[in-house]
């Protein structure tokens, strides 16, 4: 069966560090991944997807970089955290194209103090 | 653009009855996929329940149904003999199955269901 990793589980930053947070998918291939934001008390916010390796399409413009080393691998990066980085951050995956769903990762935590 | 709207912020309901939480849609497409997600205070975002526009018949899992009226652009889920660990924020959501939306989720703002004991 598929399972999807995140780490950290949370993470407490000062403004101006620099940012990196991972997440895994195993048992399965080629996965569509994506990771969002949730900010307190709100929905969720799409910040990146990827449909391969090296592919990377951003939604919405920030202080926010997306890479995908690997097949499973997707990793959410900031040169420098700002305060409104702050939130919960999940990663979610899914397979195929038009009837594919989404399963979502535990999520971490960020606090940018 | 599509758009989800749950109107109510948040519910409650005594354990063991039922209740219904609402969802609207707004879209133009005629194929699409509509979600129910569950999320507990442990913050992982739960599937719930999942339909096809093309598809009639309501989506049941065990204690979980809806009533997916798709020419009022409805999607309510209905939550029987409601238990303890049914406490969370649910979120419905909306897919396009057209590439060119990259089978991006829509949201809405979720409903907190609060359970009495």
């Amino acid at each position: 069966s598929q399972t999807i990793h995140q780490w950290p589980a949370t993470l407490v930053q000062p403004v101006g560090s620099p940012l990196s947070l991972e997440c895994t998918v195993e048992g399965t291939s080629n996965p569509n991944l994506y990771w969002y934001r949730q900010a307190a008390g709100r929905g969720l916010q799409l910040l990146f997807y990827s449909v391969g390796i090296g592919q990377i399409s951003s939604e919405v413009p920030q202080n926010l970089s997306a890479s995908r080393p690997q097949d499973r691998q997707f990793i959410l990066s900031s040169k420098k955290l700002l305060l409104s980085d702050s939130g919960f951050y999940l990663c979610a995956w899914s397979v195929g194209h038009s009837t594919d769903t989404q399963y979502f990762g535990p999520g971490t935590r960020l606090t940018v103090l | 653009a599509q758009t989800v709207t749950q109107s109510q912020p948040e519910m409650s309901v005594q354990e063991a009855e039922t209740v219904t939480l609402s969802c609207t849609y707004d879209t133009s497409e005629s194929d699409y996929y509509l979600f129910w997600y569950k999320q507990p205070p442990s913050r992982q975002m739960i599937l719930v329940i999942r339909q096809e526009a093309y598809k009639q018949q309501n989506a049941t899992e065990n204690r979980f149904s809806v009533n997916f009226q798709k020419a009022a652009k409805s999607f309510s889920l209905k939550i029987s003999d409601s238990q303890l660990g049914d406490a969370a924020m649910y979120f419905c959501a909306y897919r396009s199955p057209f590439m060119d939306s990259n089978y991006q989720l829509i949201w809405g703002a979720g409903t907190k269901l609060i359970i009495k004991p």
